[in-house]
C-alpha cells in the first residue's frame, strides 16, 4: 500500500524559507522508475507542478521557480524535501505531495498522492 | 495562465457523455503523454488516466481518455452525481530542460 504524507509549519512570514518534508511508504525511491513531485495549489486555483526528483537523483524544476527550489532525497528514511526560499503571500497554496511514475513508454504521471499541507504566508 | 488549456467548466445531466479538451503545443502534448486528474471538493487529485487513455485499476471504464497531435480529451460516459468535480490534464514539456504543465482545470457541473 503507497501512503504519502506532507508535513511542514502551516505559517510561514514573507522572506522566511519553506521547508517541507514528504514522508512515504510502499514503495522505494531506488527502484527505477520512481519518483517522487511537489505539486502545489493556491486556494481556488489551479494545480501548479514545482519539483520531481528521481531514482537517480536527477533534479528537475519548475522554471520559473527554479532559482528559489531545492528538492532532495533520503532514501534511507523514506523522505524528500522540498526548500522554497524568500516566500512570498503569494505562494500561499496547499502543496502536495506525489509519488510520479516515469516510463518510456507511459511517461510521466502521478498516481499517488498525499492528502495535501496548507501553507499560509502572512506576517 | 496555463500553457495547457481546458475550458473552465462543463456541465451534463445524469446519464449523458462529456467531454473535456485540452490543447497544449508540440513541446508537450504533441511528444508526450497525457494523464488526467479528478479532484472532488477538499480532496487531494486523484489519477484517472494516464499514457493518453489508460485506466488505473479501480477507476470505472465510464472514464476514457484520448489524444491527437497537439490536444487531448476526457470523456465520462453515463455520467453520475458523484462525478461532479474539477478535472485536469498534466504533460510533460520538453522546453527549458523539461517541466510537468497542469491544464488550469475544468468545473464539471452534474445537472
Amino acid at each position: 500500500q503507497v501512503t504519502l504524507r506532507e508535513s511542514g509549519p502551516a505559517l510561514v512570514k514573507p522572506t522566511q524559507s519553506l521547508t517541507l518534508t514528504c514522508s512515504f511508504s510502499g514503495f522505494s525511491l531506488t527502484t527505477t522508475g520512481m519518483c517522487v513531485s511537489w505539486i502545489r495549489q493556491p486556494p481556488g486555483k489551479a494545480l501548479e507542478w514545482l519539483a520531481l526528483i528521481d531514482w537517480d537523483d536527477d533534479k528537475y524544476y519548475n522554471t520559473s521557480l527554479k532559482t528559489r527550489l531545492a528538492i532532495s532525497k533520503d532514501t534511507s528514511r523514506n523522505q524528500v524535501v522540498l526548500t522554497v526560499t524568500n516566500m512570498d503571500p503569494l505562494d500561499t497554496a496547499t502543496y502536495y505531495c506525489a509519488r510520479t511514475l516515469s516510463g518510456y513508454t507511459y511517461g510521466y504521471y502521478f498516481d499517488h498522492w498525499g492528502q495535501g499541507t496548507l501553507v499560509t504566508v502572512s506576517s | 495562465q496555463s500553457v495547457l488549456t481546458q475550458p473552465p467548466s462543463a456541465s451534463g445531466t445524469p446519464g449523458q457523455r462529456v467531454t473535456i479538451s485540452c490543447s497544449g503545443s508540440s513541446s508537450n502534448i504533441g511528444s508526450n503523454t497525457v494523464s488526467w486528474y479528478q479532484q472532488l471538493p477538499g480532496t487531494a487529485p486523484k489519477l484517472l488516466i494516464y499514457a493518453n487513455n489508460q485506466r488505473p485499476s479501480g477507476v470505472p471504464d465510464r472514464f476514457s481518455g484520448s489524444k491527437s497531435d497537439t490536444s487531448a480529451s476526457l470523456a465520462i460516459s453515463g455520467l453520475q452525481s458523484e462525478d461532479e468535480a474539477e478535472y485536469f490534464c498534466a504533460a510533460w514539456d520538453d522546453n527549458l530542460h523539461g517541466r510537468v504543465l497542469f491544464g488550469g482545470g475544468t468545473k464539471l457541473t452534474v445537472l
